[in-house]
């Protein structure tokens, strides 16, 4: 099965401050996605990152907040720009099954997550 | 707003016991359903997909879907402590998931 990774795992960041989070797939996939997970809270879609075109972002979530870069196929970062405690979250990134081939099209398959602690 | 209700629990049950997880969604378009398990500290994993009407099996798992109640259910047959985790409901109705907020279950030895 394919290998989704994330760096970093954990980070404490002050407030002001940008973090940009990697995920890494063993395996050349469409469509990559970002996702929130609050304390308590359901995962939340941030956004769709397709490679070659720009990222789709879900409502609530902006570009100059969450800028996503996507290079390659198998490649996404996510940026969390001047945080703030409120942006303190798990963030995951996120591939299809089908797309890894062997999963159905719209399951999804995460990676370990980034833990983000912002002071 | 598409919204996917789950009771946050905790849910306990003995071990060997019947775990039930249930969930209710929002948008009648919905299409395909999915139970996910995360894991303190982890990330969710899928466990169970569904996409018709009616029970389908998966060892100990089974996941009930009732469209017309707008109703999935997740059973956990002969419940093991290694199951206790959060379970979360995800409902597709574009090609993306729309989670829950997670059940968390403790099974007890």
């Amino acid at each position: 099965s394919a290998v989704i990774s994330q760096k970093p795992s954990r980070d404490i960041c002050q407030r002001g401050t940008s973090l940009t989070i990697q995920c890494q797939v063993d395996s050349q996939v469409t469509m990559m996605f970002w996702y929130r997970q609050q304390p308590g809270q359901s995962l939340t879609l941030i956004a769709t990152a397709n490679q070659g075109s720009e990222a789709t972002y879900e409502s609530g979530f902006v570009i100059d907040k969450f800028p996503i870069s996507r290079p390659n196929l198998t490649f996404s970062t996510l940026t969390v720009s001047n945080m703030s405690p409120e942006d303190s979250s798990i963030y995951l990134c996120s591939v299809e099954g089908g797309s890894l081939g062997y999963g159905a099209t719209d399951t999804q398959y995460f990676g370990p997550g980034t833990r983000l602690t912002v002071l | 707003q598409k919204e996917v209700e789950q009771n946050s629990g905790p849910l306990s049950v003995p071990e060997g016991a019947i775990a039930s997880l249930n969930c209710t969604y929002s948008d009648r378009g919905s299409q395909s359903f999915f139970w996910y398990r995360q894991y303190s500290g982890k990330s969710p994993e899928l466990i169970m997909s569904i996409y018709s009407n009616g029970d389908k099996e998966d060892g100990r798992f089974t996941a009930q879907l009732n469209k017309a109640s707008q109703y999935v259910s997740l059973l956990i047959r002969d419940s093991q402590p290694s199951d206790s985790a959060t379970y979360l409901c995800a409902v597709n109705t574009r090609y993306i998931p729309t989670f829950g907020r997670g059940t968390s279950l403790i099974v007890h030895p």
